[in-house]
């Protein structure tokens, strides 16, 4: 199947720093990348949806000045958080869903898992 | 707007014993409803996918699904569960066309030896 790679892994930054997280579709192209938050024992929740070469969508309730979202080309999506604090500390989840799918389903990034301290 | 219901956040059985993980969803329009598997500290991977052609969908790793409309259900089986089988599964369902998924809760599967 088709792979996203999203890199770090893991990431332990200070309070009131900002972390980069990226997201790339190795071997599909997408317009489309997604952009989750889980919390421990908990489901995924959207944040946003990352749109090449225009604004990302942001759900209700998350800050779009916290959570900063690049898609600049058809292969990479980047989340960045700013000024982190404690309580963002959480995995972070990419998708993507290859273009050229009508019907794809959506393929999924190992995760990151952000910690601040 | 759609959303899905995982019935009972964990679930054990033995090994060798029948895994039956429930879903049932809610959504104006067909659905398309997806099961993943979440090993810890990793993404999300694919088992099957319903999107409108057969209601019984095979998929991965020996687990299959049944779409029931008239019960609003994709709940997810394998016949005879494995000890790698332990993970967490969601299921989640998205409009036809559209691109944004709606997860469950998701289901912690043990399985005991």
């Amino acid at each position: 199947g088709a792979v996203v790679s999203q890199h770090p892994s893991r990431v332990i930054c200070k309070s009131g720093t900002s972390v980069k997280i990226e997201c790339r579709s190795l071997d599909f192209q997408a317009t489309t990348m997604f952009w989750y938050r889980q919390f421990p024992k908990k489901s995924l929740m959207l944040m946003a949806t990352s749109n090449e070469g225009s604004k990302a969508t942001y759900e209700q309730g998350v800050e779009k000045d916290k959570f900063l979202i690049n898609h600049a080309s058809l292969t990479l999506s980047t989340l960045t958080v700013t000024s982190a604090h404690p309580e963002d500390s959480s995995f972070y989840i990419c998708s993507a869903r290859d273009i050229k799918g009508l019907r794809a389903e959506a393929f999924f990034g190992q995760g990151t898992r952000l910690t601040v301290v | 707007a759609q959303s899905v219901t995982q019935l009972g956040s964990h679930v054990s059985v033995s090994e060798g014993a029948l895994v039956l993980l429930r879903c049932n969803y809610s959504s104006s329009v067909p659905p398309y409803l997806f099961w993943y598997v979440q090993y810890p500290n990793q993404g999300l991977q694919l088992l099957l996918k319903y999107t409108s052609a057969a209601t019984l969908v095979k998929g991965i790793n020996g687990f299959e699904a049944e779409f029931k409309k008239s019960e609003t259900s994709f709940h997810l089986t394998k016949p005879s569960a494995h000890m790698s089988d332990a993970a967490e599964y969601f299921c989640a369902v998205s409009e036809e066309g559209a691109q944004k998924l709606v997860f469950g809760q998701g289901t912690r599967l043990t399985i005991n030896p």
